[in-house]
C-alpha cells in the first residue's frame, strides 16, 4: 500500500519569509512524486513532479522540492513567499506501473500574511 | 490552450435523484480520471479511463458510473444521490499513465 501525509493542515509565513511544506510518503518501491497548488474556486495546478535523478527538482514559480529516500520525504521550499502563493497545496505519489492513479495528501493551507 | 471543462461548475441535488456530471477535455489525452475532493482531505480517485468506450474503477467507485462516449467527454453518473456525495468533484486528464494530470476548475455537488 501507499499513501502520502503532510502534517501541516495550516501553514502561515510573511511576504518575503522563506517556506518549507512538509510531506512524508509511505511506498515500498520507487515512487514518482508530485506537488500541486490549488488556488481558490480553480482545479490543480503541476508545480513540479520528481520521477529519478537529482533528488532537488525545480518547479514554476521559484519553488523547489527535495527528494529523500531514507526519509520517504518529499518537501517542497520557496526562498522568498508572495502573498500570491496563498493556496492549498498538495502532495501526490504515483506507483508509476499503475495506470496513472495518483495518491494524494490532504492537503496543506499557505497563508501568507502581506 | 489545451483545457478541460466541467459542468455544471455548481448542483445541488435531492437525495435519491440521478446526477451526470461532465467533463470536456481539448488536450487531446487518452487518460481521463474523475475525482472527488472533501473538506480537509486529499482528491480520491473514483473512476478513469485511458481508451473511449471503456472505464476502469478507482478507489471510491462506489455508488458512482461513469461513461467514456468519447476521447474528449467523460462523466460521472451518480444514479441515486446520497448525502455522503456531497463533495467537489475535479475532471483529469493526462497524456498517459507517467504524464502531469491537468484538472478542470471543479464541480460542488451539494446534495440535500
Amino acid at each position: 500500500a501507499q499513501s502520502v501525509t503532510q502534517p501541516d493542515a495550516r501553514v502561515t509565513v510573511s511576504e518575503g519569509a522563506s517556506l518549507q511544506l512538509r510531506c512524508k510518503y509511505s511506498y515500498s518501491g520507487t515512487p514518482y512524486l508530485f506537488w500541486y497548488v490549488q488556488y481558490p474556486r480553480q482545479g490543480l495546478q503541476l508545480l513540479l513532479k520528481y520521477y529519478s535523478g537529482d533528488p532537488v527538482v525545480q518547479g514554476v514559480n521559484g519553488f523547489e522540492a527535495e527528494f529523500s529516500k531514507s526519509n520517504s520525504s518529499f518537501h517542497l521550499r520557496k526562498a522568498s513567499v508572495h502573498w500570491s502563493d496563498s493556496a492549498v497545496y498538495f502532495c501526490a505519489l504515483s506507483r508509476g506501473s499503475a495506470l496513472g492513479r495518483l495518491h494524494f495528501g490532504a492537503g496543506t493551507q499557505l497563508i501568507v500574511i502581506p | 490552450e489545451a483545457a478541460v471543462t466541467q459542468s455544471p461548475r455548481s448542483k445541488v441535488a435531492v437525495t435519491g435523484g440521478k446526477v451526470t456530471l461532465s467533463c470536456h477535455q481539448t488536450n487531446n489525452h487518452d487518460y481521463m480520471y474523475w475525482y472527488r475532493q472533501d473538506t480537509g482531505h486529499g482528491l480520491r480517485l473514483i473512476h478513469y479511463s485511458y481508451v473511449a468506450d471503456s472505464t476502469e474503477k478507482g478507489d471510491i467507485p462506489d455508488g458512482y458510473k461513469a461513461s467514456r462516449p468519447s476521447q474528449e467527454n467523460f462523466s460521472l453518473i451518480l444514479e441515486l444521490a446520497s448525502l455522503s456525495q456531497t463533495a467537489v468533484y475535479f475532471c483529469a486528464s493526462s497524456a498517459d499513465n507517467y504524464a502531469e494530470q491537468f484538472f478542470g476548475p471543479g464541480t460542488r455537488l451539494t446534495v440535500l
